[in-house]
């Protein structure tokens, strides 16, 4: 079983659509939880991250960390397409320093 | 004024040869890291430095050797390359170590091996 888990989807919504990204994780010493976009043939991209639990909103994205649960989520609002991209989830912390542990990425495709 | 590259983008190589990835950072980290990413996407660490000091260091045959000669420069050379090593491999850096949540990605080398 991998350390962190991810649908790699792909998921396709409408423009406009709320979209719902997810990771769960095994490792309970991850403290710090991050979403990049990575565009085709590109590298990744960070979005933002979240120390601990909690909410973290910028613009149109909202990061919600459940430690108790061990499940992260990344939510975009109005989504556009130029929002189509895959969307990884990376975790660090505990014994793990300062590796990030990334899940398998989740591709989204947004409709016009 | 891009902040992190690298060079080649691409590269194709024959089993066996020997070939090197520079990296570069502009933003002042002290931080860069060596990712390899494989065909399904999976973007896995394999070497770390911190101020030109090995702090990483995964699993991975001994063909492969990171070098730093400065903060700023992280290279990887690769001996008697393989058909698996093909992948696409990534530079990252960060401010310093202890803080790796905030990591900056170059735009990847795409390496295949025939």
């Amino acid at each position: 079983q991998k350390e962190v888990e991810q649908d790699p989807g792909p998921l396709s919504v409408p423009e406009g659509a709320i979209v719902s990204l997810n990771c769960t994780y095994s490792n309970s010493a991850f403290q710090y939880f991050m979403w990049y976009r990575q565009y085709s043939r590109k590298g990744p991209e960070l979005l933002m991250y979240t120390y601990s639990s909690g909410n973290k909103e910028d613009g149109r994205f909202t990061a919600q960390v459940d430690k108790s649960s061990k499940y992260i989520s990344l939510f975009i609002r109005d989504s556009q397409p130029s929002d189509s991209a895959t969307y990884l989830c990376a975790m660090s912390g505990g014994s793990s320093g300062d590796k990030l542990t990334f899940g398998t990425g989740t591709r989204l495709a947004v409709r016009p | 004024d891009t902040a992190v590259s690298q060079t080649p983008k691409y590269l194709v190589t024959q089993m066996g040869n020997d070939k090197s990835i520079k990296c570069e950072q502009n933003l002042g980290h002290d931080t860069m890291y060596w990712y390899k990413q494989d065909s399904k996407k999976f973007l896995k660490i394999m070497f770390s430095y911190n101020n030109k000091e090995l702090i990483i260091n995964e699993t991975v045959p001994n063909r492969f050797s990171p070098k730093s000669p400065d903060k700023a420069h992280l290279n990887l050379h690769i001996n008697s390359l393989e058909l698996g090593d093909s992948a696409v491999y990534f530079c990252a850096s960060s401010h310093q170590a202890g803080e790796p949540y905030e990591q900056y990605f170059g735009p990847g080398t795409r390496l295949t091996v025939t």
